[in-house]
């Protein structure tokens, strides 16, 4: 049974426009959700996290927004730019600390 | 900088040949994991360790071995590599087990001749 399940598994989005990456979990005791970004030929990078006491973080133009109840959580890329296409993954992390991935999105952002 | 470090970046072994991949950090972490990531697919963790403590997922194959001789190192063994295991191997540290931020290594792309 999949326990991160992603979408869409592809997006394309024009240079400028939003980006939203969703994913949703099954395991209640999940604690700590992050989000990484890897570029071909690298190694995924946290891009941003949230714990489940709080419903939304931002770091300059990405934002998690997270629905406890509904147990589901969401990325926001906001002014989308071309650099920003990667891979995105979304996980799950339970103590002790093993992370659980998602399939991952590829976004391309079109100039 | 503090970093993860994965030797080789790319390794070419033969059906059957043992392989090592070796991964050092520098960041002084606790925790160390092996990752197996096919093509367009997620990372799939392998074993962890914490400190000297080993942990294996229960459906890593048993060709699959790993060591943790310091804090710094730790090595995938494969003993006989089929052609299934060509794959991006990811090594990964945390500070603890809390769900702290995990750093990845750039990766080992293993090809199976």
């Amino acid at each position: 049974q999949q326990q991160v399940k992603q979408s869409p598994q592809s997006l394309i989005v024009q240079k400028g426009g939003i980006s939203i990456i969703n994913c949703a979990y099954e395991n209640t005791a999940f604690d700590y959700f992050p989000w990484y970004q890897q570029f071909p030929g690298k190694g995924p990078a946290l891009l941003i996290a949230i714990r489940p006491d709080v419903s939304e973080k931002k770091e300059g133009r990405f934002t998690i927004s997270f629905n406890k109840s509904a147990k589901q959580f969401s990325l926001h890329i906001m002014d989308s730019q071309p650099g920003d296409s990667a891979t995105y993954f979304c996980a799950a992390s339970l103590l002790p600390g093993k992370s659980t991935f998602g399939d991952g999105t590829t976004l391309t952002v079109k100039p | 900088d503090a970093m993860v470090i994965q030797n080789p970046r790319y390794q070419v072994t033969q059906f059957g040949k043992p392989v090592t991949l070796s991964c050092s950090q520098t960041l002084n972490h606790n925790v160390m994991y092996w990752y197996q990531q096919k093509s367009s697919q997620a990372p799939k963790l392998l074993f962890h360790y914490y400190d000297k403590d080993f942990n294996n997922e229960a459906d890593t194959p048993d060709n699959f071995q790993s060591r943790r001789p310091n804090t710094s190192f730790c090595f995938l063994d494969i003993r006989s590599p089929g052609l299934g295991d060509a794959a991006m191997y990811l090594c990964a540290t945390s500070r603890d087990v809390s769900g702290d931020e995990q750093f990845f290594g750039p990766g080992t792309r293993l090809t199976v001749l």
